[in-house]
Order: structure tokens, then C-alpha cells, then sequence
């Protein structure tokens, strides 16, 4: 099994509501990331977990909450979202946070935020 | 500073070859990756070089990376127009926790 898998892959949302977007991997991986991303420009990191721990933080707003429960979930809890928070997002997989190998994408949760 | 940049467009004809170039700051840079996004789909891993490599091929593709000029290519031979997306060019920093620097996105549109 090579796949990320996010779900949903699809979501609407008010500023008001709370939801949470997922990923799953079985590669056995031990580093995810989450990635936002707007037409046509490159991603944009947002976190890492490493072995289940937060490593980095990319000055997210804490309206976006990451959740690693365990070494093949990876979460990120919304709340509170403005308009311009809608965007693409990627959650990715590697074997370790170092620079050594490649990331595996998903195919991306499509957020709209009205 | 980091910075990773390429060319936004790119225009070819089915069957003709086609080359993306990246340029980088970085000289700490340990691996340097392609990346193929399509319309409404997620980032693929098409090919990756270690910085103390030259070349290297993978069927139709073909890495050139210059050391010196950090100068990064990626040639696609006989274009098809499932080739048409957009090409991320990517690089890891030493030490920095596996973060992808990528450049803005080469948009190749193959026509028939």
C-alpha cells in the first residue's frame, strides 16, 4: 500500500462551524505533514509531526489545529475559518522528517470556506 | 537565503521533447525533486536527484543537475498530452526537518 488518503475530499464550511480534515497512511512512515495550497501556486507547509510529535510549525494560525492520534493518522482540526482559508489541502508521508527521501502526497481535501 | 524559481509556462508540440528548468539558492540543498500536479488531483513524485549527482533517467525523463550554477532540468521525451500539468521543482535543506522548498510551478501545456 503506497497511498495517503485524505478525506473528505470535498468540504463546505461556515466561518461558525468546526470540522477536521484526515489522513491516513500504512507505509509505515514516521513523518506527515499537512500542506496548504491555492490555484496554481506551490504548496505551502504548515506542519510536520515526527514519531507522533510536532516538529515544526510554520506560524499557522491557531484557527488550524493539528492532531497526529498515532503513527498512521494525521488530523487537522478547523475552526473559526475565514474566506481566504479556502484552498487545497495535502497531507504527505515520509520514512523520516530528514532530508533523505521523498514525500508521498494525497490527493487532497478541497476546503471552501464561505 | 532559500529560494527556488522556474519559468511559469511552457508551450510544446505532441511528440516533441520538453525541458523545465529550476533554478536554487541553496548550496546546503541534499535532494532535489520533481513534482507533476494535474487539474484537481494531489502532488506526484515523478523523479528525485541526490545533490552529488549529475544525471540521471528514468524512462522518459531525464535530470541534469549543475552543481555550480544551481541549475536544475527536467526533460520529458516524446511529449504527450497526458504530460500537460503543472511542474513543481523542490528541494530539502540539510538539517531542516525535511521541509520541501518549492518553486512556483512550471504550467506545460502540450498541444496536438
Amino acid at each position: 500500500d503506497t497511498e495517503v488518503t485524505q478525506t473528505p475530499k470535498h468540504l463546505v464550511m461556515g466561518m461558525t462551524n468546526k470540522k477536521s480534515l484526515k489522513c491516513e497512511q500504512h507505509m509505515g512512515h514516521r513523518a506527515m505533514y499537512w500542506y496548504k495550497q491555492k490555484a496554481k501556486k506551490p504548496p505551502e507547509l504548515m506542519f510536520v509531526y515526527s514519531y507522533e510529535k510536532l516538529s515544526i510549525n510554520e506560524s499557522v494560525p491557531s484557527r488550524f489545529s493539528p492532531e497526529c492520534p498515532n503513527s498512521s493518522l494525521l488530523n487537522l482540526h478547523l475552526h473559526a475559518l475565514q474566506p481566504e482559508d479556502s484552498a487545497l489541502y495535502l497531507c504527505a508521508s515520509s520514512q523520516e522528517d530528514g532530508a533523505t527521501g521523498e514525500l508521498f502526497f494525497g490527493e487532497g481535501s478541497r476546503l471552501t470556506v464561505l | 537565503g532559500e529560494d527556488v524559481e522556474q519559468s511559469l509556462f511552457l508551450s510544446v508540440r505532441e511528440g516533441d521533447s520538453s525541458v523545465i528548468n529550476c533554478t536554487y539558492t541553496d548550496s546546503s540543498s541534499t535532494y532535489l525533486y520533481w513534482y507533476k500536479q494535474e487539474p484537481g488531483a494531489g502532488l506526484q513524485l515523478l523523479t528525485y536527484i541526490f545533490s552529488n549527482m549529475d544525471m540521471k533517467q528514468d524512462q522518459r525523463l531525464t535530470v541534469l543537475l549543475n552543481k555550480k550554477d544551481k541549475h536544475l532540468s527536467l526533460r520529458i521525451a516524446d511529449t504527450q498530452t497526458g504530460d500537460s500539468a503543472i511542474y513543481f521543482c523542490a528541494e530539502t535543506i540539510y538539517n531542516q526537518g525535511g521541509k520541501l522548498i518549492f518553486g512556483q510551478g512550471t504550467e506545460l501545456s502540450v498541444k496536438p
